[in-house]
């Protein structure tokens, strides 16, 4: 089945230790992102991708890095973790909108990420 | 202002009844209107998306646009308590950028 993985589902790591949140999609989709959830806030985007040669920041992209590696392959890493960087993290893919009005996005299961 | 706000609820209907979760947003250059549903623990589903004005309807749920208004609205008629859930708005202005923005959510309850 297509779909969108994460890894790993859950971590706890300390302040100022390197982090990687890798994620794989099976979709074909050329259109990746990267989201925080946190209570209250709701998802908040950090960076999205459209394909290999583009990256681009979200609205919350300082203290966090993306790396496509190919089309089914987007890492975030956390250069050096803080404490309010712990939240659950989403990798999300879409297709290219095809003027259709619909460029739904599919999530994958999530990253728990605690900072200690 | 929040670009995409949401009643953060909790919401809480009986079994049957029609529960009507509401959305207004900031940009009147967004295009495109989506509710994702999220049960605890677990990621966004897409359950509808709009971007035409008035109302399109699926199954139980319709969703309602008003453009004019900068609103967006989710309509559950019938709710169950499989029903009960995280109900996320997200808007998209299908520009160049095409990122989702996304409100808080509302917690939506449904009682048997």
């Amino acid at each position: 089945d297509a779909d969108v993985t994460q890894t790993p589902r859950n971590r706890i790591t300390k302040t100022g230790k390197r982090i990687m949140l890798e994620c794989s999609q099976t979709k074909g989709h050329d259109r990746m992102y990267w989201y925080r959830q946190d209570p209250g806030l709701g998802l908040r985007l950090i960076y999205y991708s459209f394909d290999v040669k583009d990256i681009n920041k979200g609205e919350i992209s300082d203290g966090y890095s993306v790396s496509r590696q190919a089309q089914a392959k987007f890492s975030l890493s956390l250069e050096s973790a803080i404490p309010n960087q712990t939240a659950l993290y989403f990798c999300a893919t879409s297709d290219q909108a095809a003027g259709t009005g619909n460029n739904e996005q599919f999530f994958g299961p999530g990253t728990r990420l605690t900072v200690l | 202002q929040k670009e995409v706000e949401q009643n953060s609820g909790p919401l809480s209907v009986p079994e049957g009844a029609i529960a009507s979760l509401n959305c207004t947003y900031s940009d009147r250059g967004s295009q495109s209107f989506f509710w994702y549903r999220q049960y605890s623990g677990k990621s966004p589903e897409l359950i509808m998306f709009i971007y035409s004005n008035g109302d399109k309807e699926d199954g139980r749920f319709t969703a309602q646009l008003n453009k004019a208004s900068q609103y967006v609205s989710l309509l559950i008629r019938d709710s169950q308590p499989s029903d009960s859930a995280t109900y996320l708005c997200a808007v998209n202005n299908l520009g160049y950028s095409n990122d989702m923005r996304f409100g808080a959510g509302t917690r939506l309850t449904v009682k048997p």
